[in-house]
């Protein structure tokens, strides 16, 4: 089967657009999670979706930062105005769900550049 | 989470037995530990997870002390493709929400 998907897998763009990164998860996972890894660093939680339930926003930096996840399966997670700060890769991951211990499965990410 | 401490980079020799330790010793009695590598340009992998009992797969054998308070991760015949990132994670049971990040060892595995 299929694993986490990412698209595209690396984005430029100019400071002060927007950008879209899109995360297909593993089919029949209802739980949901953005992350970011910027050079050399660890990995920074973003966001969570599980469900139907209200997402986890407490680890997006800014209101510059958005995330929706449609119908309970794909991912947008959307930057306003990027800035040279927001250039990282952007990871996504899903699991089965939220009340047991299964692992999370990554993405290979999206490599944004803010030129 | 409990918080674990890593040596930040092992070298292994190719073929022998790699031991990856994580200290854990705030850890409470519904937290799991759990391992993951992360291969250069790629997303981090799932590698193996347990809460008291040492657990074999595929991959790994995850080695957790008595008291719970430190781990070891063994790769049994490391390889040149294992040389990656490996994190240490703990993580409340049911805790429903995300894994928590820490810097990991750097291992290298040298022909």
């Amino acid at each position: 089967g299929a694993g986490v998907s990412q698209s595209p897998s690396n984005k430029v763009t100019e400071k002060g657009k927007d950008v879209e990164l899109r995360c297909d998860p593993i089919s029949g996972h209802t739980a949901l999670y953005w992350y970011r890894q910027s050079l050399g660093q660890g990995l920074e939680f973003l966001i969570y979706f599980q469900g139907n339930s209200a997402p986890d926003k407490s680890g997006l930096p800014s209101d510059r930062f958005s995330a929706e996840r449609t119908g309970g399966s794909v991912s947008t997670l959307t930057i306003q105005r990027t800035q040279q700060e927001d250039s990282a890769v952007y990871l996504c991951a899903s699991s089965l769900g939220s009340g047991d211990n299964s692992p999370l499965h990554f993405g290979n990410g999206t490599r944004l550049t803010v030129t | 989470d409990a918080k674990t401490t890593q040596p930040p980079s092992m070298d292994c020799a190719e073929g022998r037995a790699a031991n990856l330790p994580c200290n854990h010793s705030t850890i409470s009695g519904n937290e799991y530990v759990y391992w993951y590598r992360q291969i250069h340009s790629q997303g981090p992998q799932y590698i193996i997870h347990g809460l008291k009992n040492n657990e074999t797969n595929e991959m790994a054998s995850l080695i957790i002390t008595e008291d719970r308070k430190s781990s070891t991760l063994i790769l049994p015949h490391a390889t040149l493709r294992d040389t990656a990132v490996y994190y240490c994670i703990v993580r409340v049971i049911n805790a429903g929400n995300m894994l928590t990040f820490g810097g990991g060892t750097r291992l290298m595995v040298k022909p």
